[in-house]
């Protein structure tokens, strides 16, 4: 079975701190990943992936996360945040190939509030 | 247009009503689901739908009946409703020749039952 932790549910940061947002998974095995952002009153909007191939992923509005099997942890980081970053952030795991098509196991939500 | 639409954006019900909530995607994706998020809780996937094929029915009441016409329209009856069921229910699809599980998400229909 999978499972996804979102070690955190709410993270308050001043604006231009640096952040990170925890997630571990559990799987038995390979799985695609994924960060996922919510502004509100609106859907979930892609930030970023890992499929293969390096570890580190570069997202949009300059996120970026890093695999890490022997921790299956894959936590999102940013260097210096911006009060438009505030919003709830989801972490996803999608299992690797099979019959599950597009299914994915979202986490709780950690909510990123940036204060000026 | 572009991306995934759905419509309406808020609806307000009583428990005897029935209504309907619509999404249209724009994408050429050949998959489509109906997730509903509540507060406190993670994303609880309801159906799938492959090739207007329901391929995934997570144990969700009767009360909630999807119906997917073609590929690019996913509907979602709703019909004695309870006031649990107030939430955000979000429309998505995606590539389904592609198993990586990226999702293209609606903005969502927020529904209150009263």
């Amino acid at each position: 079975a999978q499972s996804v932790t979102q070690l955190d549910s709410q993270v308050p940061v001043f604006e231009e701190a640096p952040v990170e947002l925890r997630c571990n998974y559990s799987s038995s095995v390979s799985v695609y990943l994924f960060w996922y952002v919510q502004y509100p009153n609106q859907g979930l909007q892609l930030l970023l992936k890992y499929l293969s191939g390096s570890t580190l992923v570069k997202g949009i509005n300059g996120f970026e996360a890093e695999f890490n099997k022997s921790q299956t942890s894959f936590h999102l980081r940013k260097p210096s945040v911006h009060i438009s970053d505030t919003a709830e952030y989801f972490c996803a795991v999608c299992v690797y190939g099979g019959s599950t098509l597009g299914r994915l196991y979202f986490g709780r939500g950690t909510q990123l509030t940036v204060w000026p | 247009e572009t991306g995934v639409t759905q419509t309406p954006r808020h609806l307000v019900m009583g428990m005897t009503n029935k209504k309907s909530l619509k999404c249209e995607q724009h994408l050429g994706h050949n998959a489509m689901y109906w997730y509903k998020q509540s507060a406190k809780k993670p994303l609880e996937l309801m159906f799938v739908y492959s090739l207007e094929e329901r391929v995934e029915n997570n144990s969700v009441p009767s009360r909630f009946s999807p119906e997917c016409p073609n590929s690019s329209h996913l509907f979602l009856h709703l019909h004695t409703l309870q006031p649990e069921d107030s939430a955000l229910y979000l429309c998505a699809s995606s590539s389904g020749t592609v198993n990586t599980g990226e999702l293209f998400f609606g903005e969502g229909s927020r529904l209150t039952v009263l």
